[in-house]
């Protein structure tokens, strides 16, 4: 069974950093594009970014390029999102997610507050 | 990467059908036939539904199918349960551009 746990959510200052961790079991993670998915508080979902198996492909939602970066540890079966700069429009629910021409199987979320 | 475009709401009586559409660009849905739908329940995480256009995962019930022309693919709920109420959202891969996610739809059960 496909599982993905995230975690690391909490609360920041605004310009603050936080690392966003998932963790993976059920299937061969180095073999899957994995992404990141955010929904801010009663809004609609919104693609992040995502990144190939081996590592060696990333893209990033406007928004956030030059702030997130997206990283996995394949030894680990763990995909990361490290987030610089935060700003209060960062708050959201983020989900882990792995990929099929798509989000396909999602974990449960982790809440990021960016706020003072 | 502007959100494709879905109605707000949508509504039908048990055992009706309804049709949710979503419009995008020539970049986005028009380009590729990957585009996949979602159900998401208040304070859950979203779930597929629907792959590739027209596609359905293992234990999706086939009440649930999808479409497209052009730029625009559509999502069908027919024979529609009380379990159907939920938020909808329509994605498509777009590219260098990574997804892009509809706007969503609350679909609501008379």
């Amino acid at each position: 069974e496909v599982q993905l746990v995230e975690s690391g959510g909490g609360l920041v200052q605004p310009g603050g950093s936080l690392r966003l961790s998932c963790a993976a079991s059920g299937f061969t993670f180095s073999d899957r594009w994995m992404t990141w998915v955010r929904q801010a508080p009663g809004k609609g979902l919104e693609w992040v970014a995502n990144i190939k198996g081996d590592g060696s492909k990333k893209n990033y939602v406007d928004s956030v390029k030059g702030r997130f970066t997206i990283s996995r540890d394949n030894t680990k079966n763990s995909l990361y999102l490290q987030m610089n700069s935060l700003r209060a429009e960062d708050t959201a629910v983020y989900y882990c997610a792995r990929e099929f021409w798509g989000p396909e199987c999602w974990g449960q979320g982790t809440m990021l507050t960016v706020s003072s | 990467q502007s959100a494709l475009t879905q109605p707000p709401s949508a509504s039908g009586s048990p055992g009706q059908s309804v049709t949710i559409s979503c419009a995008g660009a020539s970049s986005d849905v028009g380009a590729y036939n990957y585009v996949s739908w979602y159900q998401q329940y208040p304070g859950k995480a979203p779930k597929l539904m629907i792959y590739e256009v027209t596609k359905r995962p293992s234990g999706v019930p086939d009440r649930f199918s999808g479409s497209k022309s052009g730029n625009t693919a559509s999502l069908t709920v027919s024979g529609l349960q009380a379990e159907d109420e939920a938020d909808y959202y329509c994605s498509s891969y777009a590219g260098s551009n990574g997804y892009v996610f509809g706007t969503g739809t609350q679909v609501t059960v008379l």
